[in-house]
């Protein structure tokens, strides 16, 4: 079946630092690559999103690629914020729409 | 454009007893997922509709778990009997269609005792 595996964590970095969360896919087909963010006591939210290989998804100074020859979509921000802090999930999602995740990633932003 | 609400926020049960969460999804959205969320780990897909038949239940445990989708609208998840292993936090999503993005709920919080 379909998988996600993302970087363990925690991660913590000094504001303004660069930050790559690594995320690879095992999954059949050529399904969708999301990233979703949960920021402390809130709920998940889409962060970014790319449909097909080659594809850049951005939003809010984070981007990811989708790679397929690698079957990766890490997420990179070139200079964190401490609001940046929360968790970060990697997930797909094929045509039918069944939905895998990873275990998310905790990232800390230190001032 | 309202979110996709749950209820309730909270929820402590003994095991063995039953205990329901209700959702409702964003308007127009056909397909409506439910999600466990143990804590430390991501979201596991148990349920999924598109409208109101059901797509995938691969990870549903039906021995206990059992959900319905009536009118293709609201949603809502059972467990009876609730076991120690339950307690996590329950999400429910919706989507447009079956691979766009997923809105996501403030989730349920169970504490089974």
């Amino acid at each position: 079946g379909d998988s996600v595996t993302q970087m363990e964590g925690p991660v913590t970095l000094s504001e303004e630092a660069f930050l790559t969360i690594n995320c690879t896919y095992t999954a059949t087909g050529y399904p969708s690559l999301f990233w979703y963010v949960q920021y402390p006591g809130e709920g998940l939210q889409l962060l970014l999103k790319a449909t097909k290989a080659d594809d850049k998804g951005s939003n809010k100074g984070f981007e990811a690629t989708y790679r397929k020859e690698t079957t990766s979509f890490h997420l990179e921000k070139g200079s964190v914020q401490v609001s940046d802090s929360a968790v970060y999930f990697c997930a797909l999602s094929q045509e039918a729409g069944k939905s895998t995740f990873g275990d998310g990633t905790t990232l800390t932003v230190k001032p | 454009e309202a979110g996709v609400a749950q209820s309730p926020r909270y929820k402590i049960i003994e095991k063995r007893q039953s205990v329901a969460f209700w959702c409702n999804p964003i308007s127009g959205h056909a397909t409506l997922y439910w999600y466990q969320q143990i804590l430390g780990q991501g979201p596991k897909l148990l349920i999924q509709f598109q409208n109101n038949g059901v797509v995938d239940d691969s990870q549903l445990p039906k021995d206990r778990f059992s959900a319905e989708r009536l009118k293709g609208v609201d949603s809502t998840l059972k467990i009876q009997p609730a076991k120690l292993e339950d307690s996590a936090v329950y999400l429910c999503a919706s989507s447009f269609r079956g691979n766009t993005e997923a809105f996501f709920g403030q989730g349920t919080r169970l504490t089974v005792v």
